[in-house]
C-alpha cells in the first residue's frame, strides 16, 4: 500500500516528440508528488512535484497532470531533447508523526533519438 | 561542502566480509535518509535520521544492515558479512526539514559483493 506504480520501465521518443510516464498508487494517505532525474552515474535530482488538489503543473517544458479519483499522475515532457535522456522517478510522500519519507517508483529509462 | 558527499564511489567486496559507506550531508540539513537502488527496483527505503530522533530503521532489510550518524552530521551504513544480493547502489540523501519532498542525493557507492 506503500508502493507507486511505474511505466513503462523503458521509452524510446524522437528528439521534439513528447515523452510521457505514468504512475498509480493506492494509498491516499501520499501528500505530494515528486518527480526525479537521474543522470548515469549521479544521484536523482528533484524535477517538479504536485499536491494532490492540483490536476496540473506546469514548469517549462515539463508537465504533471495528477488525476485524483483515479489515483494516477503522470509526467510530460514536451519538446523532448537528447539531453532530457535520463531515469525518471516519480515517487510519493506519506508523513508519519514527525517525519515523512518519499517511496518511489520502479524508474523509466528514457532515451530521446535524434 | 555544496552537496551530499559519498564515499567510496565504488566498493569491492569478498562475500561474508563487512563493509562501510560513507555520507558527508549537506551542512545544516537535519534529515539523512539512505536508500538502496537495485537494477530494476527502484530506490528502496534503507533507514532515515531526524534531528536528535530515534531512527526510522523500517526498511533495513535484515541484521546485517546498520547506520549511525554522528553528531547529526556524518553518517555511516554498515553491512556485515556482506551477500551477493547486497550488490546494489548504495544512495545517500539529505532535505532542510523533516517534511521536505525534495531531497538532495548523494551521487552514491555502487558495492558489488563477489
Amino acid at each position: 500500500q506503500q508502493q507507486v506504480k511505474q511505466s513503462p520501465q523503458s521509452l524510446i521518443v524522437q528528439k521534439g516528440g513528447i515523452s510521457i510516464i505514468n504512475c498509480a498508487y493506492e494509498n491516499t494517505a501520499f501528500d505530494y508528488f515528486p518527480w526525479y532525474q537521474q543522470f548515469p552515474g549521479k544521484g536523482p535530482a528533484l524535477l517538479i512535484a504536485i499536491r494532490p488538489d492540483v490536476s496540473e503543473k506546469k514548469e517549462g517544458r515539463f508537465t504533471i497532470s495528477f488525476n485524483k479519483s483515479a489515483k494516477q499522475f503522470s509526467l510530460h515532457i514536451m519538446d523532448s531533447q537528447p539531453g532530457d535522456s535520463a531515469t525518471y522517478f516519480c515517487a510519493a510522500r506519506w508523513r508519519t508523526g514527525t517525519a515523512s519519507k518519499l517511496t518511489f517508483g520502479t524508474g523509466t529509462r528514457l532515451q530521446v533519438t535524434l | 561542502g555544496a552537496g551530499v558527499s559519498q564515499s567510496p564511489s565504488n566498493k569491492v567486496t569478498e562475500k561474508g566480509k563487512d563493509v562501510e559507506l560513507r555520507c558527508d550531508p549537506i551542512s545544516g540539513h537535519t534529515a539523512l535518509y539512505w536508500y538502496r537502488q537495485s537494477l530494476g527496483q527502484g530506490l528502496e527505503f534503507l533507514i532515515y535520521f531526524q534531528g536528535n530522533s530515534a531512527p526510522d530503521k523500517s526498511g533495513l532489510p535484515s541484521d546485517r544492515f546498520s547506520a549511525e550518524r554522528t553528531g547529526g552530521s556524518v553518517s555511516t551504513l554498515t553491512i556485515q558479512r556482506t551477500q551477493q544480493e547486497d550488490s546494489a547502489v548504495y544512495l545517500c540523501a539529505t532535505s532542510t526539514a523533516a517534511y521536505s519532498y525534495g531531497y538532495t542525493f548523494g551521487s552514491g557507492t555502487r558495492l558489488t559483493v563477489v
